[in-house]
């Protein structure tokens, strides 16, 4: 069955250090997000990406995040200098059109320390 | 905007009796509902999802769930909790991507849910 792949599954970086989290979605879906889940708390929606663009993003979605689509397959999200509030667990998730459900990749914890 | 509210962060059953997890919601325009759960270390899976149609949906594991429009209510039931329905599970709700909606979702705040022996 397919299924939504993110790597690394952990990642510890320090304060200030730029991260990259992949994901590769499902072949043939077309839309793309980013959700992060913070340990105790609800899960956050942080952007979504149709057509090569970033269609909606929330407030939380500030200049230090960038997604890109590079190769038609890979799916990522950077954030350019971390901080210790970015721990999480961020989640990718896609879906094949709008009106059908999103499929979550098992996620990739981020630890900032 | 749309918003979920999950009555009761913690929910605790013996095994063998009924599972109800409480979801309400908010939205200005008509609602796809969803429950996912989340097993420890692991990621979101999707359980069932109401769109249009019939109000009561069957999911996986045996789980189901009913759509009150009236009650803008979608609580998630099971008659019968077995020891591996252990779990967070968190309702959610999307609106209908078009438009300028791109059908992110809004997350609620999740229920924990033990079963006891």
């Amino acid at each position: 069955e397919p299924e939504v792949t993110q790597t690394p599954s952990h990642q510890v970086t320090q304060m200030g250090q730029e991260v990259i989290l992949r994901c590769v979605p499902i072949s043939n879906h077309l839309y793309f997000y980013w959700y992060r889940q913070i340990l105790g708390q609800k899960v956050e929606f942080l952007v979504s990406f149709y057509n090569n663009e970033i269609s909606e993003k929330s407030e939380i979605f500030d200049d230090q995040f960038s997604v890109e689509r590079p190769d038609g397959s890979n799916f990522t999200l950077k954030i350019r200098s971390t901080k210790l509030e970015d721990s999480a667990m961020y989640f990718c998730a896609s879906k094949i059109e709008g009106n059908t459900e999103a499929f979550f990749g098992q996620g990739t914890r981020l630890t900032v320390v | 905007a749309q918003s979920v509210t999950q009555l009761g962060s913690h929910v605790s059953v013996s095994e063998g009796a009924l599972v109800l997890l409480r979801c309400n919601y908010s939205s200005s325009v008509p609602p796809y509902l969803f429950w996912y759960v989340q097993y420890p270390n692991q990621g979101l899976q999707l359980l069932l999802k109401y769109t249009t149609g019939a109000t009561l949906v069957k999911g996986i594991n045996g789980f189901e769930a009913e759509f009150k429009k009236s009650e803008t209510s979608f609580h998630l039931t099971k008659p019968s909790a077995h020891m591996s329905d252990a779990a967070e599970y968190f309702c959610a709700v999307s609106d209908q991507a078009g438009g300028t909606s791109y059908g992110k979702l809004t997350f609620g705040q999740g229920t924990i849910l033990t079963v006891h022996p």
